[in-house]
């Protein structure tokens, strides 16, 4: 069963747009929310995290929404780059105790020039 | 600092033989752990370990064993590979268990045959 759903699984956007992948969780003990960004052939790296305490978190162009109602949140990607172009996975886990994560399945991101 | 390494990058094994794939960390990290990436399958937890001496199981840890003599050493074993087993392998660390950034490795190609 997968803990953590990640939508879409591809998204093609033009220079300058925005990009929004979402990803929806079940388990309400979960209260920390990472994005890792992957380029091809490397291993991902954290890009931007959350906890529920506040409904969104910004660090220059990347943006997270969350909705603790919903069990959801979202990567806004504002004016977005070719640079950009990589494979984003959402997870969730516990921030205490064992810090297991449960990765969604990944959104490959082409930004075209 | 290295970081998080791993080695071998590539590997190609026959069904049934056994291999032990490396990864160290050089951050002091107390927490460890071994994913797989399979296409449209994200990234899924097959051992972890949160300080030397102890290990546990993920999701996934059906034919694999971990040990953790050090804490700069996890290493992966495969007892006896099977064509399942084919995947992107990536080992990371976090500083101690609870929200923090995983540092991942550059991760390790197997193919069974």
């Amino acid at each position: 069963q997968q803990q953590v759903k990640q939508s879409p699984q591809s998204l093609i956007v033009q220079k300058g747009g925005i990009s929004i992948i979402n990803c929806a969780y079940e388990n309400t003990a979960f209260d920390y929310f990472p994005w890792y960004q992957q380029f091809p052939g490397k291993g991902p790296a954290l890009l931007i995290a959350i906890r529920p305490d506040v409904s969104e978190k910004k660090e220059g162009r990347f943006t997270i929404s969350f909705n603790k109602s919903a069990k959801q949140f979202s990567l806004h990607i504002m004016d977005s780059q070719p640079g950009d172009s990589a494979t984003y996975f959402c997870a969730a886990g516990r921030g205490t105790g064992a810090n297991n994560l449960f990765f969604g399945t990944g959104t490959r991101l082409t930004v075209i020039p | 600092n290295a970081g998080v390494t791993q080695t071998p990058k590539f590997q190609v094994l026959k069904t049934g033989q056994s291999m032990t794939l490396q990864c160290a960390q050089d951050m002091n990290h107390e927490y460890m752990s071994w994913y797989r990436q399979d296409p449209g399958m994200g990234l899924r937890l097959i051992h972890y370990s949160v300080g030397a001496g102890i290990t546990d199981q993920g999701e996934v840890p059906n034919g694999y064993n971990v040990s953790r003599s050090t804490t700069e050493d996890f290493p992966l074993r495969l007892l006896s590979a099977a064509p399942s087993q084919t995947s992107v392998y990536f080992c990371a660390s976090s500083y101690i268990a609870g929200a923090y950034e995983q540092y991942f490795g550059p991760g390790t190609r197997l193919t069974v045959t």
